[in-house]
């Protein structure tokens, strides 16, 4: 399995601001995936983030809200815009071959918005 | 849109009881069921997976059971331990498509 962190671990910020999450692999990876987990929720795929190409959303997520860059097989952010209280949440990122098949989560980024 | 039913939401069980957790899945061609351990302030943590092609599959006291037929898996603990103490979810997939998971189920293994 692969080694997933993210940065940062946590952050508190003020509403209308804008925070971005890293998410690094330690080994190259095809499929690189951004969900969202509410507080006591499962967890909801945001976006499919691709090496080369733009990350494809889920419906209910746009890019102008959470842009995604994917520059590498190994690196993606996720920046979570003009942010209100209702995008607390814990942000994760998670790594496979494919789609549909095998995946390894990073340990989340918890962000709380003021 | 496909869905996964997952159940109990909350499960409270004597340290060295078994726990079962059982899913629901929707989509009849999803071939590949994993589960996660989530631990508070964690990420969640694939511990045991089993792939259509089997009825069955174990890893020391955790065990995955798959039923095609009926379209449900379960995931067993035995011998449970306060450490087994997080929140277990279900999910289905198959490849190519985005892997659906369930509502999740907060396990508590009382000492």
């Amino acid at each position: 399995s692969a080694v997933i962190s993210q940065k940062p671990s946590r952050d508190i910020c003020q509403r209308g601001t804008s925070l971005t999450i890293q998410c690094q692999v330690d080994s190259q990876v095809t499929m690189m995936f951004w969900y969202r987990q509410q507080p006591g929720q499962s967890l909801t795929l945001i976006a499919t983030a691709n090496q080369g190409s733009e990350a494809t959303y889920e419906s209910g997520f746009v890019i102008d809200k959470f842009p995604i860059s994917r520059p590498n097989l190994t690196f993606s952010t996720l920046t979570v815009s003009n942010m209100s209280p209702e995008d607390s949440s814990i942000y994760l990122c998670s790594v496979g071959h494919s789609e549909g098949d095998t995946q390894y989560f990073g340990p989340g980024t918890r962000l709380t918005v003021l | 849109g496909e869905n996964v039913e997952q159940h109990p939401s909350t499960l409270s069980v004597q340290e060295g009881d078994s726990a079962v957790i059982k899913c629901t899945y929707s989509d009849s061609a999803s071939n590949y069921f994993p589960w996660y351990k989530q631990e508070l302030g964690k990420g969640p943590q694939l511990i045991i997976d089993i792939r259509s092609n089997v009825g069955e599959k174990k890893d020391q006291r955790i065990a995955v059971t798959l039923n095609k037929t009926a379209k449900h898996f379960s995931l067993h603990i035995t011998e449970t331990q306060p450490e087994d103490s997080a929140v277990y979810f279900c999910a289905a997939s198959r490849v190519g498509f985005k892997t659906i998971f369930g509502a999740g189920t907060r396990l508590f293994v009382k000492a």
